[in-house]
């Protein structure tokens, strides 16, 4: 079945420091992929995504690009603030309903 | 911007008690969705709910689940006996259309302790 894998966290990083959360899927079809974030006391709101091979998803300055031959979908950002503390989770479907398969998530914190 | 709300925040409840947690999705939105997480884990599929019944549920939806949409502007899921492992953040989700392309907009969640 399908599944995301997220590198362990939690992750701390100074302000303007570089950001980059891996992950990784498996999934029968083509998935659309898709970053959520979840900031405190809030619920999931969707970051970015991308639907097919080498799109590039980006908003806020975050950024992944569809990677069909690594599997992959890894969030980056340049130089992150502390506004940014949050979790984010990866995800994808399969396109046939909008039902989808989540990462763990991932909690980042931001010092300043 | 309209949002998905959902009420109760935070439950708390006896095992073997039935629970009903609701959710007000967005209003022009037609697809319904439950998801949960268990703390530590991942965020997990239940139900999805379409022209008032269900599209698609998981292994986890079993008989002791039941969701409805009574009024045509709430969502609930019932959970009828409650079992330890059902302490979760249960996540209503709503879209306007289904598909890869088709953003989910979720609620804050429901914390939901059984005791």
């Amino acid at each position: 079945g399908d599944s995301v894998t997220q590198m362990e966290g939690p992750v701390t990083l100074s302000e303007e420091a570089f950001l980059t959360i891996n992950c990784t899927y498996t999934a029968t079809g083509y998935p659309s992929l898709f970053w959520y974030v979840q900031y405190p006391g809030e619920g999931l709101q969707l970051l970015l995504k991308a639907t097919k091979a080498d799109d590039k998803g980006s908003n806020k300055g975050f950024e992944a690009t569809y990677r069909k031959e690594t599997t992959s979908f890894h969030l980056e950002k340049g130089s992150v603030q502390v506004s940014d503390s949050a979790v984010y989770f990866c995800a994808l479907n399969t396109g046939a309903n909008s039902k989808l398969t989540f990462g763990k998530g991932i909690t980042l914190s931001v010092r300043p | 911007e309209p949002e998905v709300t959902q009420t109760p925040s935070h439950q708390v409840t006896q095992m073997g008690q039935e629970v009903i947690l609701r959710c007000v999705p967005i209003s022009n939105h037609l697809y319904f969705y439950w998801y949960r997480q268990i703390l530590g884990q991942k965020v997990e599929f239940l139900v999805s709910f379409y022209n008032n019944e269900i599209s698609e549920k998981s292994e986890i939806f079993d008989d002791q689940f039941s969701v409805e949409r009574p009024d045509g502007s709430n969502f609930t899921l019932k959970i009828r006996s409650t079992k330890l492992e059902d302490s979760a953040m249960y996540f209503c989700a709503s879209s306007d259309r289904t598909g890869g392309n088709s953003p989910l907009h979720f609620g804050n969640g429901t914390r939901l302790t059984v005791t």
